[in-house]
């Protein structure tokens, strides 16, 4: 079956725009995540969807980002008045159940850059 | 807090040769230990985890990696590489509040016949 897929695979902004990054996770997967990997580094975690509910989301690095799943689905980051810091490869992962035992499947991420 | 280390940023090694790449960790939690592998140009991709019982856990291309819960590591081995097993590869542990994963650095292995 199909993956985890993400759009776009690439995103070029200027300062202080809004982007939204969209993410479609595998169908049935009811946990749905959001990392951030910059140029050199390991993922790291932004927030965590159970169903439609952020059940955390304490990697948001600030009120600038934001992330909706409306109907436990698809799922939209978003980020307010872009900084250059915010460029990195912003990945999707979802899995059956929300617990890091369940595998998580990534997406192929999306590339934002900031200029 | 949890944190993970991957000691090496780049390890090169000949084709057939055998690999370690390792990687400790931090935590105060009861732990699930995962390595995932990124090939070029794809995607992440889980390669093996612990989550309890034998403390060796293999995957199916002959990678495997021990818990040693004294040493705090997790480290990954394969006694003898091929050359598409060249890859990014990330050790990661669960956070305290078991919602997701932390990530190492990542470590490049370079494997050249």
């Amino acid at each position: 079956g199909a993956g985890v897929s993400q759009t776009p695979s690439n995103k070029v902004t200027e300062k202080g725009k809004y982007v939204e990054l969209r993410c479609d996770p595998i169908s049935g997967h009811t946990a749905l995540y959001w990392y951030r990997q910059s140029l050199g580094q390991g993922p790291e975690f932004l927030i965590y969807f159970q169903g439609t509910g952020a059940a955390d989301d304490s990697g948001l690095p600030n009120d600038r980002f934001f992330a909706v799943r409306p109907e436990g689905s698809v799922s939209t980051l978003k980020i307010q008045r872009t900084e250059r810091g915010d460029s990195a490869v912003y990945l999707c992962a979802s899995s059956l159940e929300g617990a890091p035992a369940n595998e998580q499947f990534f997406g192929p991420g999306t590339r934002l850059t900031v200029l | 807090a949890q944190s993970v280390t991957q000691l090496d940023s780049q390890v090169p090694v000949f084709e057939e040769a055998p690999v370690e790449l390792r990687c400790n960790y931090s935590s105060s939690v009861s732990v699930y230990l995962f390595w995932y592998v990124q090939y070029p140009n794809q995607g992440l991709q889980l390669l093996l985890k612990y989550l309890s019982g034998s403390t060796l856990v293999e995957s199916i291309n002959g990678f495997e990696a021990e818990f040693n819960k004294s040493q705090t590591s997790f480290h990954l081995r394969k006694p003898s590489v091929h050359i598409s097993d060249t890859a990014e590869y990330f050790c990661a542990v669960n956070n305290q509040a078991g919602t997701a994963l932390i990530f190492g650095k990542g470590t490049t292995l370079s494997v050249s016949s």
